[in-house]
């Protein structure tokens, strides 16, 4: 069955630091990856997507993820974090093929902290 | 802001009542989607509609439904009501089959 992991429950880092957020991925074939934001008391927001192409996607609030296939990851990532990032991150996937309706497999999330 | 509204965004309701959530999609799309996050199971895939039909079910309960208007909004019906179902429904639209899906705020259903 297709499955979403994102290993950290929850991650702090500073101000001004470097984020990185992990996901792996259980599928047979290459699936959509999307993340997506969470902000307290609002709805899911999409930082970015990768369908194919170029392996290394460009998302709003300059967020970017690399999906590498050989490890099944779509890790995504920001050089410099502000304190407006904090918020739980969702990555999730949506199948390819012909029975593919658009519907998303999310990983548990992981809740970001931003220490000032 | 998505584009996708959803109403009402709080409810709190008793056990075995009946509630209707709603959803309008964005302008122009055709797909809606219906996901329920909780504390305990996360953000779970419910139903989803395409132009008016039903196109693929998860995790649903039978106690729950949904319908897909001809305007394009839908409703997601649930009745008889327990504690459980107490969590965060959202809405989701996209454009066409296997595009990115935005979401609507969702509505907090509380129930005691």
């Amino acid at each position: 069955a297709q499955s979403v992991t994102q290993p950290d429950i929850h991650i702090t880092v500073s101000e001004g630091a470097s984020l990185e957020l992990r996901c792996n991925y259980s599928y047979g074939a290459t699936p959509y990856l999307f993340w997506y934001v969470q902000s307290p008391g609002q709805g899911l927001q999409l930082l970015l997507k990768y369908f194919s192409g170029d392996t290394l996607v460009q998302g709003i609030k300059g967020f970017e993820a690399e999906f590498k296939r050989s490890q099944s990851s779509f890790n995504l990532r920001k050089p410099s974090v502000h304190w407006s990032d904090a918020a739980e991150y969702f990555c999730a996937v949506g199948l390819h093929g012909s029975s593919n309706t658009g519907k998303l497999i999310f990983g548990q999330g992981t809740t970001l902290q931003v220490k000032p | 802001d998505s584009g996708v509204t959803q109403t009402p965004k709080h409810l709190i309701t008793a056990t075995g009542q009946r509630v209707t959530l709603r959803c309008s999609p964005r302008s122009g799309d055709l797909s809606v989607y219906w996901y329920q996050q909780s504390l305990d199971q996360g953000l779970q895939f419910l139903i989803q509609y395409y132009n008016g039909e039903e196109r693929a079910k998860g995790n649903i309960l039978e106690r729950f439904s949904a319908q897909q208007f001809p305007d394009l909004h839908s409703e997601l019906n649930l009745s008889s009501l327990e504690l459980g179902d107490s969590a965060l429904y959202f809405c989701a639209s996209s454009v066409e089959l296997r595009t990115e899906a935005f979401f609507g705020q969702g509505t907090r259903l509380t129930v005691v």
